[in-house]
């Protein structure tokens, strides 16, 4: 079972920042938050990933709380192109065994 | 770089019949992946291949679905006889044997129908 707990979906406005939550309440000292994306009728995609540290790439910023029990995920300036599932995973450094959860919904609107 | 290559795209099948998908991983990734992946879930793994052997097929119903990589390149699986709770994306990806494993690389999928 996903060890991630995530809202099933929302909305945002284009141009406006995303912040899409993810809980992992049991995550061990050595477990990473990993994030992924799955638009409609593609494959998932590999976007970010954290142990402690706020990270951020071209696609977007991962916040994780000092207690590291949760974690948000920030795509700064949505785009329509955007519109995906959102899936937050915890694994040990460097997995190869991503499990999936159900992930959030996010539907960006004009 | 060309992506992960999948076929068909979309299948329509009987119960009982059988059918295969391919797929063909990113030029130089080691490792390969099935996953299956029900409407409204997220993807679940079925097999794990590193080259041409297996690393991981716990979560493969070896009952009726079967997976080869025949020279560490391509793989086929198949599933015979299908089930109507065999409906699903069948999700190939691939990932670098060295270094980068959690960043796996996902082709588009076939969406398999049984009736």
């Amino acid at each position: 079972d996903a060890k991630t707990t995530q809202p099933p979906s929302m909305d945002c406005a284009e141009g406006r920042a995303a912040n899409l939550p993810c809980n992992h309440s049991t995550i061990s000292g050595n477990e990473y938050v990993y994030w992924y994306r799955q638009i409609h009728s593609q494959g998932p995609q590999y976007i970010i990933h954290g142990l402690k540290n706020n990270e951020t790439n071209e696609m977007a910023s991962l916040i994780i709380t000092e207690d590291r029990k949760s974690s948000t995920l920030i795509l700064p300036h949505a785009t329509l192109r955007d519109t995906a599932v959102y899936y937050c995973i915890v694994g040990s450094y460097n997995t190869d065994k991503l499990i999936f959860g159900t992930g959030t919904r996010l539907q960006v609107f004009p | 770089e060309a992506g992960v290559a999948q076929s068909p795209r979309y299948k329509i099948i009987e119960k009982r019949q059988s059918v295969a998908f391919w797929c063909n991983p990113i030029s130089g990734h080691a490792t390969l992946y099935w996953y299956q992946q029900i409407l409204g879930q997220g993807p679940k793994l079925l097999i794990q291949f590193q080259n041409n052997g297996v690393v991981d097929d716990s979560q493969l119903p070896k009952d009726r679905f079967s997976a080869e990589r025949l020279k560490g390149v391509d793989s086929t699986l198949k599933i015979q006889p299908a089930k109507l709770e065999d409906s699903a994306v069948y999700l190939c990806a691939s990932s670098l044997t060295r270094g980068v494993y959690y960043e796996q690389y996902f082709g588009p999928g076939t969406r398999l129908t049984v009736t």
